[in-house]
């Protein structure tokens, strides 16, 4: 069974570009998550999507959005990139993101913003 | 609000000392309570969970105990080897999801030959 993959593994950017994100999770998880890994803030969660629809957001600017797809993909964009935005982007999925069953984490997106 | 709080790395041993990773959380309510671990360029895996007080959570010879009493979920293994090196993440969940994680900074491991 596949894993999580997220594409493209690296890129670089420079400030007040944009950038998008890929993620295809394992065949069957419907819900996927997004979170942001720096050295300083740690993991940090950014939003969640089940079944196309975004049902949870952490605390991020609006720069930061994503959307799912029908068949559970999603990609997150980020827009105005800052240099802040440097990190290590990890998509996760579940089956339903419900109870306490195991999140499955891709090796991640990593960003550098110049 | 919620949050986790581990013990700052980085932790450095021999191959077959103990290991303790310390973890406490403050949470309203009843979290479901887990250990990540990281490897060298790869994503996040599950490593232990807990889903309620006193119960204990176990594999690849790591454990860890939810105590209710302390809030801490602490992480143990007898004796580590250099496969164990790696950086380990505490977590809670929250409203009953398992895909909103808070998660401790992280403390990485390097296990000595």
């Amino acid at each position: 069974k596949a894993g999580v993959t997220q594409t493209p593994r690296y890129l670089i950017k420079t400030r007040g570009q944009q950038v998008t994100l890929s993620c295809s999770p394992i065949s069957g998880h419907r819900s996927v998550s997004w979170y942001q890994q720096t050295p300083g803030q740690g993991l940090q969660f950014l939003f969640e999507y089940f079944s196309e629809t975004q049902r949870n957001k952490g605390n991020f600017p609006g720069r930061f959005s994503g959307r799912q797809f029908s068949n559970s993909r999603s990609e997150m964009n980020v827009s105005t990139l800052e240099l802040g935005d440097s990190a290590l982007y990890l998509c996760a999925s579940s089956t339903t993101g419900r109870g306490t069953g195991e999140l499955f984490f891709g090796e991640g997106s990593r960003l550098t913003v110049l | 609000g919620n949050s986790v709080t581990q013990m700052e790395g980085p932790v450095t041993l021999s191959e077959e000392a103990f290991l303790t990773i310390n973890c406490t959380y403050t949470a309203t309510g009843y979290p479901s309570l887990f250990w990540y671990v990281q490897y060298p360029g790869e994503g996040l895996q599950l490593l232990l969970k807990a889903t309620k007080a006193d119960d204990k959570g176990s594999n690849k010879g790591f454990e860890a105990t939810y105590r209710k009493e302390t809030t801490s979920f602490h992480l143990e293994k007898g004796s580590v080897q250099v496969s164990d090196s790696a950086v380990y993440f505490c977590a809670q969940n929250s409203g009953g999801s398992n895909y909103k994680l808070t998660f401790g900074k992280g403390t990485l491991l390097t296990v000595n030959p």
